[in-house]
């Protein structure tokens, strides 16, 4: 499978702990982006690389939140001192360069991680 | 700010009727518009996407939207529901300010009564 993976799928944490989650773009794609989802929400965007570079974080990403992509290429979201609110469902998405025959190209999404904060 | 609208929470329909999903954005540029669907436990798809061009666009299974700028609208359409489309449905309108990142509506239910 060349999709988006990501790790874990789930995730149950009590309140206080720190997670991480992995996800694995697409190869070659040198965007990848982060998402959180609600229920009953649609994605709210948290923050984009380009390459190794994290270009843009949003006003979700509070402290806690701390996001790396090392090499360019699979990428790690952290969350310090978990708390209720953190519930949700965390997806990543990958996108090839932009070329001059497909100025926006879509963003592909990974499955996602469930995370249930107890 | 921008912002998209999608103004049924849920919507049920009989198999193999037609389909109209609304989606209303609010933006100061003629923006970039996706729909993609979600199953359960699955990840987002894309449906099909308009840059530009003719406001018709084909989508994958059988979607298609309209792009009307008059009416800030990109309304999904199906000619003939099946049972397996139902899904949640999302449109989404980029945010080129900040790198492209998709800002995305509410999401629609689409329950398929046989």
């Amino acid at each position: 499978d060349t999709g988006v993976s990501q790790d874990p799928r789930h995730k149950i944490t009590k309140r206080g702990q720190n997670v991480t989650f992995r996800c694995d773009p697409i190869s070659e794609h040198n965007r990848l982006y982060w998402y959180r989802q609600t229920l009953g929400q649609g994605p709210e965007f948290l923050t984009y690389f380009q390459n190794e570079a994290q270009l843009e974080k949003s006003r979700l990403l509070s402290d806690r939140f701390s996001a790396e992509r090392p090499k360019g290429s699979f990428s790690t979201l952290e969350i310090q001192r978990t708390e209720q609110g953190d519930s949700a469902m965390y997806l990543c998405a990958s996108r090839p360069p932009r070329t001059s025959g497909s100025p926006h190209n879509e963003q592909f999404f990974g499955p996602g991680t469930r995370l249930t904060v107890l | 700010a921008q912002s998209v609208t999608q103004p049924d929470i849920h919507i049920t329909v009989s198999e193999g009727a037609s389909l109209e999903l609304r989606c209303n954005y609010s933006y100061g540029a003629t923006p970039y518009l996706f729909w993609y669907v979600q199953s359960p436990g699955q990840g987002l798809q894309l449906l099909l996407k308009y840059f530009s061009g003719d406001t018709l666009v084909q989508g994958i299974k059988g979607f298609e939207a309209e792009f009307k700028r008059s009416q800030s609208s990109f309304n999904l359409r199906k000619p003939s529901v099946h049972w397996s489309d139902a899904a949640e449905y999302f449109c989404a309108v980029a945010l080129l300010q900040a790198g492209t990142a998709l800002i995305f509506g509410k999401g629609t239910t689409l329950s398929v009564s046989s």
